[in-house]
């Protein structure tokens, strides 16, 4: 059974990095059938999908935080991670990665971390 | 970037009843529409993909339709269980977007 779970720091200070990290069990991040995303869900709102990478680290971000963030992997660990930098209280949300099928159904999401809280507070 | 606006945004709605969801693109997209539900502090749960293919594991009173710009998520005979938000994504261009999502209540 594939998991994804998140782990980072819960509260960041404005204008600092948020950097979280989601660590795979149950099946490899190098797999040619999936991308490995993040998705964010502010209190209140509606989700947001903030973008994805596939193993070979080709990545794609949402051009309305293209110029923030980045995203990597780490094949040998079997994680990706997220930095999105200068940070203000409009980045406080949950923070989700999940696995997105690239050839067989892509926009399916079938599996997700638990989601992580983040605040950003002085 | 494709907007999708879900309608209505609030529905409490008593055990048995019918229920219907729907999700407008801002052009079309094919069927490359996917239901999620999500139950509070809970990850999403995928619920039907590609409009109307239902997924393993999902109740069958679950059910999707529609192409193009206009999409619907139907429950038919709706449990208490069933309470949640439920959200549309398009899979059509990149990036992906999301509905605002529909917050079902049990009466």
């Amino acid at each position: 059974q594939v998991q994804l779970q998140e782990s980072g720091p819960g509260l960041v200070k404005p204008s600092q990095t948020l950097s979280l990290t989601c660590t795979v069990s149950g099946g490899s991040i190098s797999s040619a059938s999936y991308y490995w995303s993040w998705i964010r869900h502010h209190p209140g709102k509606g989700l947001e999908w903030i973008g994805h990478i596939y193993y070979s680290g080709s990545t794609y971000y949402n051009p309305s935080l293209k110029s923030r963030v980045t995203i990597s992997v780490d094949t040998s660990k079997n994680q990706f991670s997220l930095k999105l930098n200068s940070v203000t209280a409009a980045d406080a949300a949950v923070y989700y990665c999940a696995r997105e099928e690239r050839e067989a159904a892509p926009g399916t999401f079938a599996y997700w971390g638990q989601g992580t809280l983040v605040t950003v507070s002085s | 970037e494709i907007v999708l606006t879900q309608s209505p945004d609030f529905q409490s709605v008593t055990p048995k009843e019918k229920v219907t969801i729907t999700c407008r693109a801002s052009q079309s997209i094919g069927s490359s529409l996917h239901w999620y539900q999500q139950k509070p502090d809970q990850s999403p749960k995928l619920l039907i993909k590609y409009a109307s293919q239902s997924i393993s594991g999902v109740p069958s009173r679950f059910s999707g339709s529609g192409s193009g710009t206009d999409f619907t998520l139907t429950i038919n005979s709706l449990e208490a269980e069933d309470a949640a938000v439920y959200f549309c994504l398009q899979s059509s261009t990149l990036p992906r977007t999301f509905g605002q999502g529909t917050k079902v209540e049990i009466k």
